[in-house]
């Protein structure tokens, strides 16, 4: 299958420093990216789509100006988190799928980046 | 009401039991059902994928889909104590987003 990879795997930084986490697809290219959050023991919550090249779209609650976005290859996203605060901690997931048309692709998914803000 | 409802569980039986994980959903539309299983601390892979109703097996795992009763089943066969993890369903209209279901945390005890 397709791989998806995430760096860093896991980072611990201080509250009101900014964080970028990338994603990548290595072996496909993929037309959408999309950014999810966890908290232990719940589910995936979607934050954001982003289709390379234009601007992400974010989910209802989901600041923008806090979480940026960018998508500028068909092979790389980021995310960056913003004066980040010790709520902001938690599992990031992005995943990777290409063109969806009317059909169904499939969402591979990387492994995740934990973040720590004290 | 949320639009896919999981048992969070946990669910813990011994090694070799026929494990039964449901989920139930609101939205009718729904055309494609997944079941993810996540390992702590890893992202999800797919297991199975099911178009519209249905079964659909792969080795030890059975996928249903019932869309009269909005209702999706993973069945695990013989299970191993590598099957523990937690198992996610997930559903999806057309070309959009993925929703997924809370995820059953699942142990299988040697």
């Amino acid at each position: 299958g397709a791989v998806v990879s995430q760096h860093p795997s896991r980072v611990i930084c201080k509250s009101g420093t900014s964080v970028k986490i990338e994603c990548r697809s290595l072996d496909f290219q993929a037309t959408t990216m999309f950014w999810y959050r966890q908290f232990p023991k719940k589910s995936l919550m979607l934050m954001a789509t982003s289709n390379e090249g234009s601007k992400a779209t974010y989910e209802q609650g989901v600041e923008k100006d806090k979480f940026l976005i960018n998508h500028a290859s068909l092979t790389l996203s980021t995310l960056t988190v913003t004066s980040a605060h010790p709520e902001d901690s938690s599992f990031y997931i992005c995943s990777a799928r290409t063109s969806g048309g009317g059909n169904y692709n499939e969402q591979f998914f990387g492994p995740g980046t934990r973040l720590t803000v004290l | 009401q949320k639009e896919v409802e999981q048992d969070p569980g946990p669910l813990s039986v011994p090694e070799g039991a026929i494990v039964s994980l449901n989920c139930t959903y609101s939205n009718s539309a729904f055309q494609y059902f997944m079941w993810y299983r996540q390992y702590s601390r890893k992202g999800p892979e797919l297991l199975m994928y099911t178009y519209s109703s249905g079964n659909k097996e792969d080795g030890r795992f059975t996928a249903q889909v019932d869309k009269s009763s909005k209702y999706i089943s993973l069945f695990i066969r013989d299970s191993q104590p590598s099957d523990s993890a937690t198992y996610l369903c997930a559903m999806q209209l057309g070309a959009q987003k993925l929703v997924f279901g809370q995820g059953t945390r699942l142990t299988i005890n040697p």
